[in-house]
């Protein structure tokens, strides 16, 4: 079965800490990548994605991703995270099935980052 | 601009009783989804819908209904509530494209007493 896995459920950081997220998800076909936050209280927004192209991608407020297709892996990174990037990050897969698409969630980690 | 709104924000119901959370989106997307969130479970599908008159179960679908009369709403019923439907549901919608991302409602939160 299709599933994505995040390895770290709670990270702690300080301030200007490098930070990296762990994603894998197990689909042999084609795939589409994405990072959420929701920030505390809030909604899930998109900080960044990958369709095709360059595996390195940017997204916003600094963070970074780099699918590696040999490793089914998207790991998040930012190289100096702030006390305003404390939130929850989710990794997703959309893959298809079929004739359908279907976006496939990780659990989710949770980032605390101590001024 | 195009936007994705779920009503209520807040409610408080009793066991037993039938709950309507409202989705609305202007962004005439096809795809629309609703999750509930807990913690410890991340986002869990609960229905989902590919198109008008289109729906189909998650994961989690048990004691929940959808019905998508229109293109931009997919009200989420739960048919008697109960405690273990206290939960943070958050609605979703995508054009249905495979290189698009979905975009998400602010959220209800939801205690059943």
């Amino acid at each position: 079965a299709q599933s994505v896995s995040q390895h770290n459920h709670h990270v702690i950081l300080s301030e200007a800490a490098s930070l990296e997220l762990g994603c894998n998800y197990s689909y042999g076909g084609t795939v589409n990548l994405f990072w959420y936050v929701q920030y505390p209280g809030q909604h899930l927004q998109l900080l960044l994605k990958y369709f095709s192209g360059d595996p390195l991608v940017k997204g916003i407020k600094g963070f970074e991703a780099e699918f590696i297709k040999s490793k089914f892996s998207f790991n998040l990174r930012k190289p100096s995270v702030q006390w305003s990037d404390t939130a929850e990050y989710f990794c997703a897969v959309n893959a298809y099935a079929g004739n359908n698409r279907k976006l496939i969630w990780g659990l989710g980690t949770s980032l605390a980052v101590n001024p | 601009d195009a936007e994705i709104t779920q009503s209520p924000r807040h409610k408080i119901t009793e066991t037993g009783r039938q709950v309507t959370l409202a989705c609305h989106q202007t962004w005439n997307h096809n795809n629309m989804f609703w999750y509930r969130q807990d913690l410890g479970h991340g986002l869990r599908l609960i229905h989902y819908s590919y198109g008008v008159q289109d729906t189909n179960k998650g994961e989690v679908s048990d004691g929940y209904s959808v019905s998508r009369s229109n293109t931009e709403d997919l009200p989420l019923t739960l048919e008697s509530a109960a405690s273990s439907q206290t939960s943070v549901y958050f609605c979703a919608s995508s054009d249905g494209r495979m290189n698009t991302e979905a975009f998400f409602g602010q959220g209800t939160r939801l205690t059943v007493v």
